[in-house]
């Protein structure tokens, strides 16, 4: 089945640094969403971002999307160490929700 | 407070004996479904339901069955399980599939078979 996959797959950056990850996938979606873990505990929704939309602005979170690359952004700025979590980008089609793998991010004090 | 819940959250048990996760939504979603996490694997989708009666498979049911007699609840069962079914289990719900609507998660139960 088809899958989002996020890159980088683990990053370390300092706080006050800004956090980019990305995310492709292959098929078309209705819309995509990023969600957010902490350690071994339930994915929580952050952003949705529409095909038709190419950007998207919620508090320290930008989201991008490029229908015709397949792929999203997701650009967190001014992280701060509760940042630390793992991220995942979820395609939404009308056959299903695709999660990726997603990406460890750590913030660095 | 909307929330899915999941029961028990840690499970230790040996091979080939009968489990059942529980799973339980109090938003009136019409759209459930089981994950399992795994190192270096992400989220994959084991068994999903439209709506009370309706279950599909997702892209890994082996060893695993479901039910959905009622709206908010979705167990997991797991009719003889192995060690390879150790993993970090999930249950989620959304409104409908295919919207704009978020999809809310459970707080994970953590399965260790011996």
């Amino acid at each position: 089945s088809q899958q989002g996959e996020e890159d980088p797959q683990a990053l370390s950056i300092q706080e006050g640094e800004n956090a980019t990850m990305n995310c492709s996938y292959k098929t078309s979606i209705n819309n995509l969403q990023w969600y957010r873990q902490n350690s071994g505990r339930g994915l929580v929704h952050l952003i949705l971002i529409r095909s038709n939309e190419r950007e998207k602005h919620s508090g320290r979170l930008r989201v991008t999307l490029d229908t015709s690359k397949k792929s999203s952004s997701l650009l967190i700025t001014a992280s701060r160490a509760a940042d630390t979590a793992s991220y995942f980008c979820a395609t939404v089609s009308p056959t299903g929700i695709i999660f990726g793998k997603g990406t460890r991010l750590h913030i660095l004090p | 407070e909307a929330q899915v819940t999941q029961n028990p959250r840690y499970l230790i048990t040996v091979t080939g004996k009968k489990l059942t996760v529980t799973c339980s939504q109090n938003m009136n979603h019409e759209y459930m479904s089981w994950y399992r996490q795994d190192p270096g694997l992400g989220l994959r989708q084991i068994y999903y339901s439209m709506n009370v009666e309706v279950t599909d498979k997702g892209d890994v049911p082996e060893g695993y069955k479901v039910s959905r007699k009622e709206k908010r609840n979705f167990p997991l069962i797991l009719e003889s399980p192995s060690p390879n079914q150790t993993s970090l289990y999930f249950c989620a719900s959304r409104r409908t599939l295919g919207g704009e609507e978020t999809q809310y998660f459970g707080p994970g139960t953590r399965l260790l078979v011996l």
